[in-house]
């Protein structure tokens, strides 16, 4: 069975810095586009990020670019998001998921990791 | 960006009923449209892709349909299981966005 275990999350101060890791296993992660999707506390689904499988198509939601990088390691089956000049909105569960194959959608999920922004 | 509005934003049903969620979006997406159910304290679980086809694994009492600005998910039997929170996806365009979500809680 697919797996993605994210980790990297924490308390840290408006202003600061993040870097999320998700580790892929048990399929073959350099075919696959690979996303990051949040959820605020108590709201609803907020995609963030993706990356093509040879990592050099990316896309962000407007309100990440600039502050936000997406890569990824294929030779270490893992996904990364280098989060810096960290806001309170940005506080929240992020999940790494895994497109279908066939198309884009999202079959595999990580269990997420929690961001809280806060002085 | 592309809107994508549910309908209802909660809904209150029994076991064994049968329920309608829509879900509008704010111009043509095709047939670009994923639904997923949510569990508290869970990652989202893929249910329909491609606005009518049911992922592997998922329960027959679950169908999807619709194409272009207005689909539905349909629970035709609900079970215990079923009470969660449900999200449509469009795929479309970036960004990728979601609706706003259905919350189903037992009546």
């Amino acid at each position: 069975e697919v797996q993605l275990v994210e980790s990297g999350g924490g308390l840290v101060q408006p202003g600061g810095s993040l870097r999320l890791s998700c580790e892929a296993s048990r399929f073959t992660f350099s075919r696959y586009w690979m996303n990051w999707v949040r959820q605020a506390p108590g709201k609803g689904l907020e995609w963030v990020a993706n990356i093509k499988h040879d990592g050099i198509e990316k896309y962000y939601i407007d309100s990440v670019r600039g502050r936000f990088t997406i890569s990824r390691d294929n030779a270490k089956n893992s996904l990364y998001l280098q989060m810096n000049n960290l806001r309170a909105e940005d506080t929240g569960v992020y999940y790494c998921a895994r497109d279908i194959g066939s198309g884009w959608e999202f079959n595999y999920w990580g269990q997420g990791t929690l961001v809280t922004v806060s002085s | 960006d592309i809107q994508l509005t549910q309908s209802p934003s909660f809904v209150s049903a029994s076991v064994g009923d049968r329920v309608t969620i829509t879900c509008r979006a704010g111009q043509d997406i095709s047939d670009y449209l994923a639904w997923y159910q949510q569990k508290p304290g869970k990652a989202p679980k893929l249910l329909i892709y491609a606005a009518s086809t049911l992922q592997s694994g998922v329960p027959s009492r679950f169908s999807g349909s619709g194409s272009g600005t207005e689909f539905t998910l349909t629970v035709s039997s609900l079970q215990p299981e079923d009470f969660a929170t449900y999200y449509c996806q469009q795929l479309h365009s970036y960004p990728i966005t979601f609706g706003q979500g259905t919350r189903l809680e037992i009546k």
